[in-house]
């Protein structure tokens, strides 16, 4: 059965304190692994996509990777308004447009 | 431009109402999405509509039903909803049509409370 798991359940973090967060997954035939962030009572917004082992992508101090196994979003020194829930979600060969979603990473920043 | 918009952004209704929810995207997105959601959990699907054709996750009840009048707009009708029913209602679009492996673009939800 396919899953997604992440890891940690929250995080809270100093102003400027980097950190990654970890998505890993068991799926049979990846096609695409997703990174959404998400504010309380609002919609996901679109952060990244990533199709291969290997492949990184940055924005502003987000970056994220992906290997075989599991998918990185590190938090470069991060600001308040960094604060969100981050989701990742793993699309497969068999998922017909089906996102697997991860329970996602509570992340609070204090100033 | 990668706005989905859903109207309304909220919603009560009591167990015998019926209501409907709108959707609409106009980045000409093959393909559209209804998910629920509730509090610390991550989005559910409930049913995918594409090239004209609706998939349906088959543990939503049938409460609730779909409708696709076209290519840009994607409704949700609620009819003789149950309290448990009470979560975020998002919608989504992505460019190609399923099977599909790019990225869904979310709307801003509608909170629907059902007393």
């Amino acid at each position: 059965e396919d899953q997604v798991t992440q890891s940690p359940e929250a995080l809270r973090l100093q102003e400027g304190e980097s950190s990654s967060l970890n998505c890993s997954y068991t799926v049979s035939g990846l096609r695409g692994l997703f990174w959404y962030r998400q504010d309380p009572g609002k919609g996901p917004e679109f952060l990244f996509t990533l199709y291969s082992a290997g492949e990184e992508k940055e924005k502003e101090r987000l970056k994220a990777t992906l290997t075989k196994k599991e998918s990185f979003l590190h938090i470069t020194a991060p600001k308040p308004e960094d604060s969100a829930t981050y989701l990742c979600a793993a699309a497969t060969t068999d998922s017909w447009g089906k996102l697997q979603f991860g329970a996602g990473t509570q992340v609070v920043v204090t100033p | 431009d990668t706005e989905v918009t859903q109207t309304p952004k909220h919603l009560v209704m009591g167990m015998t109402n019926k209501k409907s929810l709108k959707c609409e995207q106009h980045m000409g997105h093959r393909a559209m999405y209804w998910y629920k959601q509730k509090a610390k959990k991550p989005p559910e699907l409930m049913f995918v509509y594409s090239y004209e054709k609706l998939s349906i996750n088959e543990s939503v009840p049938s409460r609730f039903s779909p409708e696709c009048p076209n290519s840009s707009l994607l409704n949700l009708h609620l009819h003789a909803l149950q309290p448990e029913d009470s979560a975020l209602y998002l919608c989504a679009s992505s460019h190609l049509g399923v099977p599909t492996y790019n990225e869904q673009f979310f709307g801003p939800g509608t909170r629907l409370t059902v007393l």
